[in-house]
């Protein structure tokens, strides 16, 4: 399984955006790179995913290095309700997600 | 569509008890999975299945039993309840095919929280 690198925890603004970054840089080639998050006291949820393009969907976008040893989830508005612990997660046809311990985010408002 | 429901919500069990936690989907997802979280921790992988009949081990399955005798339910079993089982649980689905579509979404229970004396 690839290895992923996230900062323990970052901190936004309400309304200002947010860059989370993820290196996994042992990524094979088949891997897509999925997001999950997973609010207080909440089972996770999806955020989105992709394999080489860039991706937009209605809660995110996901931004992929040319490499793809890395990515970047881009929150565009951030508010309190995205504060949460966020999940770079490289996926196989193997369906398994393996979790790391992610990135906190910190909304103030 | 009522999702990925599991019951009970919380737990407390003596050493050495058994008991079963309950997972079901209404969604027709062919992919089931039991992760559990202990505190300040990611998710770990204790069983998996990917249709009836078939199920297999992930990354911690000692002390843990699975079956799956319906697309709908993915019970997990604690066959001898320790102290270390102490943990939030949760259960997931998702469809199985077109790798890398959008329905590769994997859906998660609201967890239940066990913790053993």
């Amino acid at each position: 399984d690839a290895k992923t690198t996230q900062p323990n925890s970052m901190e936004s603004n309400e309304e200002e955006p947010v860059h989370l970054p993820c290196n996994h840089s042992t990524i094979s080639g088949t891997d897509y790179i999925h997001w999950y998050r997973q609010l207080p006291s909440q089972g996770p949820e999806y955020v989105i995913h992709g394999l080489t393009s860039n991706v937009n969907n209605r809660m995110a976008s996901l931004a992929i290095a040319e490499d793809r040893k890395s990515s970047t989830l881009i929150l565009h508005r951030a508010t309190l309700r995205d504060a949460a612990v966020y999940y770079c997660i490289p996926l196989g046809s193997n369906y398994k997600l393996t979790f790391g311990k992610g990135t906190l985010l910190t909304v103030n408002p | 569509n009522a999702g990925v429901t599991q019951t009970p919500k919380f737990q407390v069990l003596k050493t050495g008890q058994s008991m079963t936690l309950q997972c079901a989907q209404d969604m027709n997802h062919e992919y089931m999975s039991w992760y559990r979280q202990d505190p300040g921790m990611g998710l770990r992988l204790i069983h998996y299945s990917v249709g009836a009949g078939i199920t297999d081990q992930g990354e911690v399955p000692n002390g843990y039993n699975v079956s799956r005798s319906t697309t709908e339910d993915f019970p997990l079993r604690l066959l001898s309840a320790a102290p270390s089982q102490t943990s939030v649980y949760f259960c997931a689905s998702s469809y199985r095919c077109f790798f890398g579509s959008s329905y590769n979404e994997q859906f998660f229970g609201p967890g239940t929280r066990l913790t053993v004396l």
